[in-house]
């Protein structure tokens, strides 16, 4: 069974940093690209930022680029999005989710992490 | 990037009673390899995302039969033959055809 865990939400002040990570499991996880969508409260999906499989490509929403980094560890099959310069704006739930390899989609996602940009 | 706008944002719907979503995105969503990505996502309270539909049509496995996707260019459909108390939540489309891959607003399904 696919699984998707993320973590390392919470509360931190405008211009600070965090990281999230998402343990995945059920599926080689080193052979799919990975994905990060976010959810602001209230309102509608947004794709984050995006890896291939082997780390070597990396995309993002013109909205993060220059103040996020997404990254992977295949040898612990985990996923991370380094967020930096928080703004109040990126207060939303994280989603980390499996690349549908040929349908330009995503197919498992996870529950999600809360990250709350406030002073 | 591709604009989707999807109608109606709220649908309150009779249990056993037939519903669709609107689906319309700002240029055509055919990619250069000859495949439309057009998908559709449910989202309950307290549940991961979940996909129901890819490139248009493609029911996903353990996505019950009453679930279909239609369209194609920039029109596309969700319907769903007979609601069940099982499918309130907030629908989305979503477009893969150009990055940044981008979701309509959502739709709210909820029962009357």
């Amino acid at each position: 069974e696919v699984q998707l865990v993320e973590s390392g939400g919470g509360l931190v002040q405008p211009g600070g940093s965090l990281r999230l990570s998402c343990a995945a499991s059920g599926f080689t996880f080193s052979t799919y690209w990975m994905h990060w969508v976010r959810q602001i409260p209230g309102k509608g999906l947004v794709c984050v930022s995006r890896i291939k499989s082997d780390g070597s490509r990396t995309s993002y929403a013109d909205s993060v680029k220059g103040r996020f980094t997404i990254s992977r560890d295949n040898a612990k099959n985990t996923l991370y999005l380094q967020m930096n310069s928080l703004r109040a704006e990126d207060t939303a739930v994280y989603y980390c989710a499996r690349d549908h390899y040929g349908a330009n989609s995503v197919d498992y996602w996870g529950r999600g992490t809360l990250v709350t940009v406030s002073s | 990037d591709v604009v989707m706008t999807q109608s109606p944002l709220s649908l309150p719907v009779t249990l056993g009673q037939p519903a669709s979503i609107s689906c319309r995105s700002s240029q055509s969503l055919v990619h250069s390899d000859g495949n439309t990505y057009l998908n559709w996502f449910q989202l309950r309270p307290g549940q991961s995302p979940r996909r129901l539909i890819y490139k248009v049509s493609n029911r996903d496995s353990g996505v019950p039969d009453r679930f279909s996707g239609s369209g194609s260019g920039t029109d596309f459909t969700l319907k769903i033959s007979r609601v069940e108390a099982e499918d309130v939540g907030v629908y989305y489309c979503m477009q893969g055809t150009q990055w940044p891959w981008t979701f309509g607003q959502g739709t709210k399904v909820e029962i009357k």
